[in-house]
C-alpha cells in the first residue's frame, strides 16, 4: 500500500460544478498536511495547508480526519483555470522534514 | 521577490558526464529539498538540508551528491549521469514548523 493515496482520476467536470478529491495516508504519525496543485510541465505550488478544525479559502474547502487517516478537497464553482493536478502532501514524521506527496489527480474543468 | 531559484531550466547530457544543478533561495528559510519526478511516480526526495552545515539522504540518493553551500544555496550534482537520471528535478525550500515547502522552476534533464 502506498503511504498516500488519492483518487485515481481523471476528473472531468464542467464549468461551475462542484468537485471533492480524496486522500489517504498510512503513517499516522503525520503532523502536517498540504494539497498542493501542479499545471502541466510547471512546479507545484501550494494551494492550501489543512487544519484539524477543517479550513476554506475561497471557493476551496480542506477537511482532515486524522482518525481515519484522511484528507479531503472541496472545490466549488469550479472555472476552467482550476484545471491541473492536485497533490495531497503530508509529513511523514514528527519533526516534518519529510513530506510525501501523493500521486495527484488530474481535473479538467470543461466548457 | 524570486522566492527559489534553479539554474539551468533544460539540460542534456550523455551517459557518464557529470553536471551540478543549481538552487537558491532568497525567503532565509532553513530547511532546502531536492525533488525529482518522473510520470506514474510522484515526486521522490533525493536529499534534504534541515538547515545550514547539514544534509541527509532522502528516499532516492543514489547517484546524487548535494552541497549546501550556505543559507541560501543547495546544490545536486551527478557525478556519473545515467539514463535513469533523465527526469524533472525540483529544488524547494521551507521554514521550521508546521510550513509548507516553496518549489523552484525546475530543471528538465534528459541523459542519452
Amino acid at each position: 500500500r502506498k503511504e498516500v493515496e488519492q483518487d485515481p482520476g481523471p476528473f472531468n467536470v464542467p464549468e461551475g460544478a462542484t468537485v471533492a478529491f480524496n486522500c489517504t495516508y498510512s503513517n499516522s504519525a503525520s503532523q502536517s498536511f498540504f494539497w498542493y496543485r501542479q499545471d502541466c510541465r510547471k512546479e507545484p505550488k501550494l494551494l492550501m495547508s489543512v487544519y484539524s478544525s477543517g479550513n476554506e479559502d475561497g471557493r476551496f474547502t480542506a477537511q482532515l480526519n486524522r482518525a481515519s487517516q484522511y484528507i479531503s478537497l472541496l472545490i466549488r464553482d469550479s472555472k476552467l483555470s482550476d484545471s491541473a493536478t492536485y497533490l495531497c502532501v503530508v509529513t511523514r514524521d514528527n519533526y516534518g522534514q519529510n513530506f510525501v506527496f501523493g500521486p495527484g489527480t488530474r481535473l479538467s474543468v470543461l466548457p | 521577490n524570486a522566492g527559489v531559484t534553479q539554474t539551468p531550466k533544460f539540460q542534456v547530457l550523455k551517459t557518464g558526464q557529470s553536471m551540478t544543478l543549481q538552487c537558491a533561495q532568497d525567503m532565509n528559510h532553513n530547511s532546502m529539498y531536492w525533488y525529482r519526478q518522473d510520470p506514474g511516480m510522484g515526486l521522490r526526495l533525493i536529499y534534504y538540508s534541515a538547515s545550514e552545515g547539514t544534509t541527509d539522504k532522502g528516499e532516492v540518493p543514489n547517484g546524487y551528491n548535494v552541497s549546501r553551500l550556505n543559507k541560501r544555496e543547495f546544490s545536486l550534482r551527478l557525478e556519473s549521469a545515467a539514463p535513469s537520471q533523465t527526469s524533472v528535478y525540483f529544488c524547494a525550500s521551507r521554514e521550521v514548523g508546521d510550513s509548507p515547502l516553496h518549489f523552484g522552476n525546475g530543471t528538465r534533464l534528459t541523459v542519452t
